[in-house]
């Protein structure tokens, strides 16, 4: 089946510093990518859905100038989390989809 | 606009037992997909079945079953023969059409553990 990566699939970072995940569809091409964000226990919630070569469409109450997704490949997306703050710890999960969705493992990121 | 509930925060099932694991559906798209996916410890979304909102028949993989009826919008999971290793977080998802296609609306989820 089809592999997506995530880089790195942990993170610590001090609050105020920015961290980048990087999101890669190793054997096909991915038209659009997606970006979770999963608290524990807790599920799924869509952030941004990009498209390869045009600007990521947020979802309803996130913010676009913090989370910032660049989709510059049809391989790669990659998720910045600008000025991090403690309330941003959570599990970030990517999917790539030439038609059918793939996850990819997931990042954790915990900031201090 | 599309909404999926499970209203089962937990469930316990012997070893060797069937467990049902509900979902209920709500979506004005004429056609959609639901599917089933397994979250480990680890945190990987593992898919499970894909059911077609114009299927027939009710999906299967293996000890995986869809109990699919569209009248009633529900997508209930049925895992046969639990095992211990199916002790998971899992979740039922939609997708919708339109200009919604592609994007995944998921449940809140259902914590199975699967006792010896």
């Amino acid at each position: 089946g089809a592999v997506v990566s995530q880089h790195p699939s942990w993170v610590i970072c001090k609050s105020g510093t920015s961290v980048k995940i990087e999101c890669r569809s190793l054997d096909f091409q991915a038209t659009t990518m997606f970006w979770y964000r999963q608290f524990p226990k807790q599920s799924l919630m869509l952030m941004a859905t990009s498209n390869e070569g045009s600007k990521a469409t947020y979802e309803q109450g996130v913010e676009k100038d913090k989370f910032l997704i660049n989709h510059a490949s049809l391989t790669l997306s990659t998720l910045t989390v600008t000025s991090a703050h403690p309330e941003d710890s959570s599990f970030y999960i990517c999917s790539a989809s030439d038609h059918e969705q793939y996850f990819g493992p997931g990042t954790r990121l915990t900031v201090t | 606009a599309q909404k999926i509930t499970q209203t089962q925060p937990g469930m316990f099932v012997q070893e060797k037992e069937a467990v049902t694991l509900d979902c209920t559906y709500d979506t004005s798209d004429p056609s959609y997909g639901l599917f089933w996916y397994k979250q480990p410890s680890s945190g990987e979304m593992i898919f499970l079945i894909y059911q077609g909102s114009y299927d027939q028949q009710n999906a299967t993989e293996g000890r995986y079953s869809l109990n699919f009826q569209k009248a009633r919008k529900s997508a209930n999971l049925v895992i046969s023969a639990s095992q211990l290793g199916d002790s998971a977080m899992y979740f039922c998802a939609m997708r919708g059409g339109g200009t919604s296609y592609g994007k995944l609306t998921f449940g809140q989820g259902t914590i199975l553990t699967v006792h010896p």
